[in-house]
């Protein structure tokens, strides 16, 4: 069973909507959780990272949050442009931070 | 400055034979990852490099492939007697260190094994 789970696997919104990814994970002991964006044929682009101790990071139209309690983090977009599709991957590491690991991913498409 | 580069960005190759992939990681980046991309699949992590010390070794698949990383700067990925399901886009990563470090990407190879 894999230990990040993203929802929902695939994502269709009109431009300039809001919306939130989910990244649910079992990963312990926790150390990070970094989101990235992923464009078609490219390599991943990191959008946020964070520790246990910080809640929510924000990166532009891009704001992180993490509850390490409940061990689920989201990824939420404001105001949605066409570039923003994309696939939206969740990315856990353990205190030993070679081990890590990564959601399916979200994939977001961004309609006029 | 220029970010991580890949060679070759596509590389088609038939069952059996051997394949090397570069990685040119960010200048002064002691840390360097390789992740496998299977068609609809996730990021799979291969291998680890930091600095002098012993690569993590702990993702690749089999002992088809090994990786080495020389003089702490290229990094060459190789795979021996390619299969099919060998075929996926590899990605390299570099970061300034290990751990809480932002994770730069290059742009990938993509394999074919037919």
């Amino acid at each position: 069973k894999n230990q990040v789970e993203q929802s929902p696997q695939s994502l269709i919104i009109l431009e300039g909507k809001n919306c939130t990814l989910q990244c649910n994970y079992t990963v312990s002991p926790f150390s990070n959780l970094r989101w990235y964006k992923q464009d078609t044929g490219r390599g991943p682009v990191s959008l946020t990272i964070m520790t246990f101790s910080e809640n929510t990071k924000s990166n532009g139209r891009y704001t992180a949050t993490l509850d390490a309690d409940t061990k689920q983090s989201s990824l939420h977009i404001t105001a949605s442009q066409l570039s923003d599709s994309a696939s939206y991957i969740c990315v856990v590491s353990a205190e030993n931070n070679n081990d890590m690991r990564f959601g399916a991913g979200t994939r977001l498409t961004v309609k006029p | 400055g220029a970010g991580v580069s890949q060679s070759p960005s596509n590389k088609v190759t038939e069952k059996g034979k051997d394949v090397e992939l570069r990685c040119d990681p960010i200048s002064g980046h002691t840390a360097l990852y390789w992740y496998r991309q299977s068609l609809g699949q996730g990021l799979e992590f291969l291998i680890y490099f930091q600095g002098n010390s012993a690569p993590d070794k702990s993702g690749l698949p089999s002992d088809r492939f090994s990786a080495e990383r020389t003089g702490g700067s290229v990094s060459t990925l190789t795979i021996q007697r390619t299969q099919q399901e060998d075929s996926a886009v590899y990605l390299c990563a570099s970061s300034l260190w290990g751990g809480y470090n932002t994770q730069y990407f290059g742009p990938g190879t993509r394999l074919t094994v037919l």
